[in-house]
């Protein structure tokens, strides 16, 4: 398995502001992916977090609103931009190793509130 | 487009009770089927993965079985402790990236 660290755990946030998120993990590990998680639904992937280049959208999801980081093999940050409180949410960064048959592995998550 | 479907959504059990949780899927070359509890406020806490029809797993009072259209969880003797939201959800293809049901909300009473 893997450790996950996600930072901050929770916040509240001004409209028009913007948070970034960060995950750090325990073992260099391939795949990095952001998910939401809005209230009293299921997991959305965001994005795959590439390292060294442009993280990987899924539709509906943007750069400009979630800018990725992926500076190594370890450490991923989202941020979310010009919040509004539709993005209100948790945020959860997952990890897996880029072979057959790998477990995925979730952080805590991070409940951000938009006021 | 991969798709997971779980039901019922929410099941209220008496400690003891025994019962079952289904996944339905319908993806292009499953890669593998997870199957993950997650608490109010915390992260998905991973349980098992299925990769082949006929494979079964276990885990405590939890035992997972996967066909070629729909995983069980089976929860035996279920503890107050069990009660937190089950989630399911598919891997295809090559892509590493999940696919996630609405998941399940079990509420065992003591």
């Amino acid at each position: 398995s893997a450790v996950i660290s996600q930072k901050p755990s929770r916040d509240i946030c001004q409209r028009g502001t913007s948070l970034t998120i960060q995950c750090q993990v325990d073992s260099q590990v391939t795949m990095m992916f952001w998910y939401r998680q809005q209230p009293g639904q299921s997991l959305t992937l965001i994005a795959t977090a590439n390292q060294g280049s442009e993280a990987t959208y899924e539709s509906g999801f943007v750069i400009d609103k979630f800018p990725i980081s992926r500076p190594n093999l370890t450490f991923s940050t989202l941020t979310v931009s010009n919040m509004s409180p539709e993005d209100s949410s948790i945020y959860l960064c997952s990890v897996a190793r880029r072979h057959m048959n790998t477990e995925a592995f979730f952080g805590q998550g991070t409940r951000l509130t938009v006021v | 487009e991969d798709q997971v479907t779980q039901s019922p959504e929410a099941l209220r059990l008496q400690e003891g009770e025994s019962s079952s949780l289904n996944c339905s899927y319908t993806v292009s070359g499953l890669r593998g089927l997870f199957w993950y509890r997650q608490d109010p406020g915390k992260g998905p806490e991973f349980l098992f993965t299925l990769y082949s029809a006929g494979e079964e797993k276990e885990k405590e009072r939890l035992k997972a079985t996967l066909t070629k259209k729909e995983s069980f969880l089976h929860i035996t003797a279920p503890k107050p402790e069990d009660s937190a939201t089950y989630l399911c959800a598919v891997q295809s293809g090559s892509a590493r990236q999940l696919t996630f049901g609405s998941g399940t909300q079990l509420t065992v009473l003591p």
